[in-house]
């Protein structure tokens, strides 16, 4: 199974907002609600910012907002911060896996 | 408030099988509810899924590690762990240990594991 696809960049001011989009198959993405985004410091371990397409899980800020038509989801940060500068990783259940995105750098200008 | 490290060699040989193991502390594997995973990510890569297991079920690894990876769990230890046999360099990476199978929702520190001879 091939990973899912995601932009290897997006960039944006402070306080604009920002969509990162993770593209998968009808096996993966299209197929379950089970669809999370993770948020990758440098150095450090990834981070859970949303599970099951939109939730956010307790303590995540509420600028953070996922998504999903057919068989592409998406991640939507508003207000960007600085410290939204990071990498960000897309995941999807299958019957047989788990699949994870390429990464997205996220530039905060 | 549940914490996972992960404990491994560092360094091992082309050929030979790496090891290793995360300790659950703040939770017990067997109360259930969780599956326990590794995933790995490669110097400057994405992430990688490898595999997870539940503490009373058969493990689920990645088809594409073609049989190398085996993972399996003590609940005495509380702790949980990967082999993975036939290193190459094509295996170094940093090594996480998390909480679930999609929704990771506790990572360790990660533990970076070089193949090198």
């Amino acid at each position: 199974q091939s990973a899912l696809t995601q932009p290897a960049s997006v960039s944006g001011s402070p306080g604009q907002s920002i969509t990162i989009s993770c593209t998968g198959t009808s096996s993966d993405v299209g197929g379950y609600k089970y669809v999370s985004w993770f948020q990758q410091h440098p150095g450090k371990a990834p981070k859970l910012m949303i599970y099951d397409v939109n939730n956010r899980p307790s303590g995540v800020s509420n600028r953070f907002s996922g998504s999903k038509s057919g068989n592409t989801a998406s991640l939507t940060i508003s207000g960007l911060q600085a410290e939204d500068e990071a990498d960000y990783y897309c995941s999807s259940y299958t019957s047989s896996s788990t699949l994870f995105g390429g990464g997205t750098k996220l530039t905060v200008l | 408030q549940v914490q996972l490290q992960e404990s491994g060699p560092g360094l091992v040989k082309p050929s030979q099988t790496l090891s290793v193991t995360c300790t659950v502390s703040g939770g017990s594997i067997s109360s259930g509810g969780y599956y326990w995973s590794w995933i790995r990510q490669h110097p400057g890569k994405g992430l990688e899924w490898i595999g997870y297991i539940y503490y009373s079920g058969s493990p689920y690894h990645n088809p594409s590690l073609k049989s190398r990876a085996t993972i399996s769990v003590d609940t005495s230890k509380n702790q949980f762990s990967l082999k993975l046999s036939s290193v190459t360099a094509a295996d170094t990476a940093v090594y996480y240990c998390a909480r679930g199978a999609y929704d990771f929702d506790m990572w360790g520190q990660g533990t970076l594991v070089t193949v090198s001879s």
